[in-house]
């Protein structure tokens, strides 16, 4: 079965410095990959996603995040972190069915930015 | 941001009561898809459709029911609300022409049963 862990429920990072969120996942196949983030009292905004190419991915934000067969994982990262960044992330992978991909999603990072 | 709006985005009932809570999309795309959020536990898909008049269950579909007569809505009816539905919704959207099927998220209506 399809599975997503997120190891770390809560990580803080001062201001400017780097960020790498962790995600493994479970999957039998080469998986569709996603990451979301979550403002405070907003919905989910897509970050990246990735399926079967490179294994660095950008995305918006300045997000990028690195896919590890070997390891069954799909980090997220930022050189420099801005106090704007504090929000919930979530790692989802998807297998395709007839609605395009079922999501299963992580339980979420909250990032907290110290300044 | 892609087009999707949710209502209404509060709403406090009483167990035992009928809810129904809306998703409406501008996009034309032809997947939509409902999720319950709830602290500790990330989203989890509670029904989806492929088409209109197309839906199947997700993972938590128990005391939920849902519709789809338009492309453009998608209806999640909660027949007799408990306490254990008390959540924030999500209604989300994709398309058979995204590359990677990625899902588009609405802003989310926030159930409270009491």
């Amino acid at each position: 079965a399809q599975s997503v862990t997120q190891p770390d429920i809560h990580i803080t990072v001062s201001e400017g410095a780097s960020l790498e969120l962790r995600c493994n996942y479970s999957y039998g196949a080469t998986p569709y990959l996603f990451w979301y983030v979550q403002s405070p009292g907003q919905g989910l905004q897509l970050l990246l996603k990735y399926f079967s190419e490179d294994t660095l991915v950008q995305g918006i934000k300045g997000f990028e995040a690195e896919f590890k067969r070997s390891q069954s994982s799909f980090n997220l990262r930022k050189p420099s972190v801005h106090w704007s960044d504090a929000a919930e992330y979530f790692c989802a992978v998807g297998a395709l069915n007839q609605a395009g991909t079922a999501l299963i999603f992580g339980k979420g990072t909250t990032l907290s930015v110290s300044s | 941001d892609a087009g999707i709006t949710q209502s209404p985005r509060h709403k406090v009932t009483e167990t035992g009561t009928p809810v129904t809570l809306r998703c409406h999309q501008t996009e034309n795309h032809r997947y939509m898809y409902w999720y319950r959020q709830d602290p500790g536990h990330g989203l989890r898909l509670i029904h989806y459709s492929y088409g209109v008049k197309d839906t199947d269950k997700g993972e938590v579909s128990d005391g939920y029911s849902v519709s789809r007569s338009k492309t453009e809505d998608f209806l999640l009816t909660l027949e007799s609300a408990t306490s254990s539905q008390t959540s924030v919704y999500f209604c989300a959207i994709s398309d058979p022409g995204l590359a990677f099927y990625e899902q588009y998220f609405g802003p989310g209506t926030r159930l409270t049963v009491t």
